[in-house]
């Protein structure tokens, strides 16, 4: 069974500090790997998507991932209250006939004004 | 890019009713689309996945006859909720990727909330 694993939070965290959320997987063939948003009573929306090792900056989110350790994670610079929602991580693995997304569960993130 | 539309957002009708949900890919071909359910608080339930020109595939657990998925074309896929009954009121999500073996993110609707009577 492929799994994603998050921790489902809440995290709270002070307006203007760094939020970060993390998120392990347990196939090692996974190849892509993202990061959505969903604030409550939403539909999830996709903030970044990551490839390779390493960082991928987009604004105040950099996206992280260790194919090594099997991690991504995701920091959200000078926090906002509009920051608060639930981030889901989801990863891609190559399926029998395709890609299998799979979704962790969300880190409900709250940003204290 | 990548804009997928759902419709209706919203719907309320007395048991025992089919409801038609339409997913529209605005800007893309998706060849394989998606549908979720959420119940609230919970996590995405993926029900089916749907591949333009044949049967979807369903989750183990979701029955295929009552939650009817047809995708006829490149921008467009069904769902439909026949003979809905109250247990059925959920949040329903679509979502589209643009190739069957694409490395791609999913990109989702804007979801419909159903509720049964």
């Amino acid at each position: 069974q492929k799994e994603v694993e998050q921790n489902s939070g809440p995290l709270s965290v002070p307006e203007g500090a760094i939020a970060s959320l993390n998120c392990t997987y347990s196939d090692r063939g996974s190849q892509s790997f993202f990061w959505y948003r969903q604030y409550s009573g939403k539909s999830p929306e996709l903030i970044m998507s990551i490839y390779s090792n390493g960082d991928k900056e987009d604004g105040r989110f950099t996206a992280q991932l260790n194919k090594a350790s099997q991690y991504v994670s995701l920091l959200i610079r000078d926090s906002q209250p509009s920051d608060s929602a639930t981030y889901l991580c989801a990863v891609n693995a190559q399926n029998t006939g395709g890609f299998k997304t799979i979704f962790g569960a969300g880190t409900r993130l709250f940003v204290k004004a | 890019g990548a804009v997928v539309s759902q419709h209706p957002s919203w719907v309320i009708c007395k048991s025992g009713t089919s409801v038609k949900i339409e997913c529209r890919s605005l800007d893309f071909q998706a060849t394989t689309m998606f549908w979720y359910r959420q119940f609230p608080k919970q996590s995405l339930m993926l029900m089916a996945t749907s591949n333009e020109g044949s049967k979807a595939t369903y989750e183990q657990g979701v029955e295929k006859d009552k939650f009817l998925i047809n995708h006829a074309s490149l921008t467009l896929s069904t769902l439909t909720v026949t003979s809905a009954h109250p247990e059925d009121s959920s949040f329903y999500i679509c979502s589209a990727r643009t190739e069957t073996y694409s490395n791609q993110p999913q990109h989702f609707g804007d979801g419909t909330r159903l509720s049964i009577l």
